[in-house]
């Protein structure tokens, strides 16, 4: 069965660091989603990401972050220096076709900012 | 925007209850998920749904549009079923992003 994957599981980088988090979404999907969870809080929208461009961005999502497609099959999350409070896990996600469709995550990774 | 409220926040069974858990939204919907995430961390989505009522194995999801609330049940609760479960909302256009309640830690003791 199809399914998302995500790479690395966990990272562990220094406050002021670059990080990329890479997320191999199903294949024939075309709608692909970041999202985090801070440790012990719920489940946050960072971006959306459709046609190459983004379609919609939480306000969590300031200039520190990036998204990429930079193959047919990978996407990913870059954040360009690590704040201690990006400390999180993120989950990539994606969706088929046009329409409302049921949404795919990955397994996420785990990012700990020191 | 939308508020996704869950109810209860914690739940302990016994093996073979029948459980429930609810959601309330704010505002108009798509559709409503129900996900499951294991200890590890992992997201599973169990149902999407919009209108009516899903079945899958023991679970059974139901909404209610004009009230803007969900319920999942669990029939004869198993130990294996205890995570936590997490409403999530999603808006009108493709590719909108979800809105996501607490979630409820379930543990179903044997």
């Amino acid at each position: 069965e199809p399914e998302v994957t995500q790479t690395p599981s966990h990272q562990v980088t220094q406050m002021g660091q670059e990080v990329i988090l890479r997320c191999v979404p199903i294949s024939n999907h075309l709608y692909f989603y970041w999202y985090r969870q801070i440790l012990g809080q719920k489940v946050e929208f960072l971006v959306s990401f459709y046609n190459n461009e983004i379609s919609e961005k939480s306000e969590i999502f300031d200039d520190q972050f990036s998204v990429e497609r930079p193959d047919g099959s990978n996407f990913t999350l870059k954040i360009r220096s690590t704040k201690l409070e990006d400390s999180a896990m993120y989950f990539c996600a994606s969706s088929g076709e046009r329409g409302y469709t049921e949404q795919f995550f990955g397994p996420g990774t785990r990012l700990t900012v020191l | 925007k939308n508020e996704v409220e869950q109810s209860p926040q914690n739940l302990t069974a016994q093996e073979g209850e029948f459980i429930t858990i609810n959601c309330s939204y704010s505002v108009g919907i798509s559709a409503l998920h129900w996900l499951q995430q294991h200890p590890g961390g992992g997201i599973v989505s169990l149902f999407m749904l919009s209108s009516g009522k899903k079945k899958h194995g023991r679970l059974i999801a139901t909404i209610n549009i004009q009230e803007k609330h969900s319920s999942l049940h669990i029939t004869a609760s198993h130990p294996r079923d205890s995570a936590v479960y997490i409403c999530a909302v999603g808006g009108e256009t493709s590719g909108s992003r979800l809105t996501f309640g607490e979630g409820t830690q379930l543990t179903v003791n044997p």
